[in-house]
This record gives structure tokens, C-alpha cells and sequence, in this order.
């Protein structure tokens, strides 16, 4: 079968750090992107970026870039989203996505992330 | 602000059909495929339109897309209550190089 599977709920404090995962199976890991979608509480859905997992060349939104970081592990078949400093304002949750028809058309999603960060 | 506008409300009785907009720009929905996706609460976004019209496997013929210039437009005929759900349209941004989502539509069946 193939999907993506995140890691759990997180409730983390203002300035920890974080890294959350997206496992891949059913499917050649290394061969799609994956991207990170936002949903911010009662929002709509905010690109974060993308990585292809082959060479791990990563994209970001601006609104996104030096705020948060994307990698990948091969070995894994993991892609992770990771926070060094977290604010309240990151509370939201967060989606692993696979682009399948073309780079912009998300067909396999992750049951999604909640993170929670209290200030 | 999203980048992509969509009305924030539509609502019919079922059996009925709705028909949801997304507005753009000349960089975005102008130049690029439009995709639409349906959330049902406490879910995530699953595809039901790609390439501006086409269905992926599974997902049935009530749903519909189309685009003309910098509008898409997203048709659900033959509503149900399974159908209560919000959905979002999404494209590539080439002037920002990034995918853009709408503000999402609730779709409510009367």
C-alpha cells in the first residue's frame, strides 16, 4: 500500500526545538518530492516547501525560509520538518504531501501532525 | 490573504449542484494547472481534481473542473451530505516559485 506516515501529536514549550517525520512506503522514496503543507487552526492550507528526496534539493516559501528546515533520509525513507526555536505562532497542523501528476498536484497525503507550542 | 480567491461559503440541498470559484493572477492560475482538494474535518486534504479537469482514480464524475484565463472552477452536480466538507483550489505561483493555495470554500448541504 502505498502512503505516508507522520510521527504523533507534539506539545512542546516556546524555544524547544523539534523535528517531525513523514514515512514513505509502497512506492520508490526517492523518485517524488515530498512537501510540507501548514493548516494553521480554522486555516486554509500554506506551502512550506518541498524536497526531492534523490538529492535532497530543497525548496522554500519566503514566508517559510530560515524559519523552519526540510531534509530527507534515504536509509529511512523519511522526510522531516524541524524547528530549531519554536514560537506559540507555530501551533498548527502539519502535512507531509506527494506531488504524483506533476509538482503542484498533491495525491498522496499524511494523516498530518499536530503540533502545539505554549508560551 | 491567500494568494488563490474562493468564496468562503456555497450551500444547496442535495441533489442539487454547486459550483465553487478560484481567482488568480496572470503568474499563477494564467500560467499553470489548477488542482482542487476536498478536507473533510479532522481529515487531510485528499485530490479530487488535477491538470484543471481531471479526476484521479476513484473519484466520481460529479465532481468536474474547469479554467478560463485566471479562473478555475470547481462543480460538484448531484450533492450529498458525504459532500459537507471544505475545499481548495492550488497551482503553481512561477513568478514566486511556489504552490499556492486558495483561502478554502465550505461546502454545506441544506
Amino acid at each position: 500500500e502505498v502512503r505516508l506516515v507522520q510521527s504523533g501529536t507534539e506539545v512542546k514549550k516556546s524555544g524547544e526545538s523539534l523535528k517531525i517525520s513523514c514515512q514513505a512506503s509502497g512506492y520508490s522514496f526517492t523518485a517524488y518530492w515530498i512537501a510540507w503543507v501548514r493548516q494553521m487552526p480554522g486555516k486554509g492550507l500554506e506551502w512550506m516547501g518541498i524536497i526531492y528526496p534523490y538529492d535532497s534539493d530543497t525548496r522554500y516559501s519566503p514566508s517559510f525560509q530560515g524559519q523552519v528546515t526540510i531534509s530527507a533520509d534515504k536509509s529511512m525513507t523519511t522526510a522531516f520538518l524541524q524547528w530549531s526555536s519554536l514560537k506559540a505562532s507555530d501551533t498548527a497542523m502539519y502535512y507531509c504531501a506527494r506531488p504524483g501528476y506533476s509538482d503542484s498536484d498533491f495525491d498522496l497525503w499524511g494523516q498530518g501532525t499536530l503540533v502545539t507550542v505554549s508560551s | 490573504q491567500s494568494a488563490l480567491t474562493q468564496p468562503p461559503f456555497v450551500s444547496a440541498a442535495p441533489g442539487q449542484k454547486v459550483t465553487i470559484s478560484c481567482s488568480g493572477t496572470s503568474s499563477n492560475i494564467g500560467k499553470n494547472y489548477v488542482s482542487w482538494y476536498q478536507q473533510v474535518p479532522g481529515t487531510a486534504p485528499k485530490l479530487l481534481i488535477y491538470d484543471n479537469n481531471r479526476r484521479p482514480s476513484g473519484i466520481p464524475d460529479r465532481f468536474s473542473g474547469s479554467k478560463s484565463g485566471t479562473s478555475a472552477t470547481l462543480g460538484i452536480t448531484g450533492l450529498q451530505t458525504g459532500d459537507e466538507a471544505d475545499y481548495y483550489c492550488g497551482t503553481r505561483d512561477s513568478s514566486l516559485n511556489i504552490v499556492v493555495f486558495g483561502g478554502g470554500t465550505k461546502v454545506t448541504v441544506l
